[in-house]
């Protein structure tokens, strides 16, 4: 059971959008900033929006990220085909003293 | 180009000992706090342990704690994680990254390939 809840799956058609959510609670997002990530299986994590809504450079506007109160948001749109990935939420929590992931999303292009 | 490239990982009997290592090339290692993150065959990412640029400040997951030790050498831009007491659900595939910062965060914005560890009876 992860400390950060997601979706299992989401799924939509190319060229679409869609909205993956990420629920915490006030010792980790409600209380500091939210990162995602991209695994395409077989890969290393792939770092792609950080202090809930900044995007590393390469990282394409396609992707942005929203935090209120103690859940996230990864939105996604104009889907590809190369966007079929698994996607983790993750933060620090205070309670912990350490970082926390979601158990992950997968997202398929129908 | 930043490349990180762990190796250390091997199959080990329970209550054994591995120390893995992450060499880091292309940025200023000595600049950055470093992250060791697992994935257990088919589940999400655990996060495992952080050192901040100094290797001053550590943090661990509760998982972990009192059985594994991260530390870096910034003068051969190595990282490390000695693992002891290995139990069977420390299998994984073990990553290292890299951060944004000298602090720890989750900002990993560079990873390893990641090295395998198998602890079987």
């Amino acid at each position: 059971q992860s400390v950060l809840t997601q979706p299992p799956s989401v799924s939509a058609a190319p060229g679409r959008k869609v909205n993956i959510s990420c629920s915490g609670s006030s010792s980790n997002i409600g209380y500091n900033s939210v990162a995602w990530f991209q695994q395409v299986p077989g890969t290393a994590p792939k770092l792609l929006i950080y202090e809930n809504n900044k995007r590393p450079s390469g990282i394409p506007d396609r992707f942005s990220g929203s935090k209120s109160g103690t859940s996230a948001n990864l939105g996604i749109t104009g889907l590809q085909t190369g966007d079929e990935a698994e996607y983790y939420c993750g933060t620090w929590d205070s309670s912990l003293s350490g970082a926390v992931f979601g158990g992950g999303t997968q997202v398929t292009i129908l | 180009d930043v490349q990180l490239l762990e190796s250390g990982g091997d199959l080990i009997q329970p209550g054994g000992s591995l120390r893995l290592s992450c060499a880091a090339s292309g940025f200023k290692f000595s600049d950055f706090a470093m992250t060791w993150v697992r994935q257990a065959p088919g589940k999400g990412l655990e996060w495992v342990s952080g050192l901040n640029s100094a290797g001053l400040s550590t943090y661990y997951a509760d998982s972990v704690k009192g059985r594994f030790t991260i530390s870096r050498d910034n003068s051969a831009n190595t990282l490390y994680l000695r693992m002891n007491s290995l139990r069977s659900e420390d299998t994984a595939v073990y990553y290292c990254a890299k951060g944004l910062t000298e602090e720890v965060t989750l900002w990993l914005d560079s990873w390893g390939q990641g090295t395998q560890v198998t602890v079987f009876s």
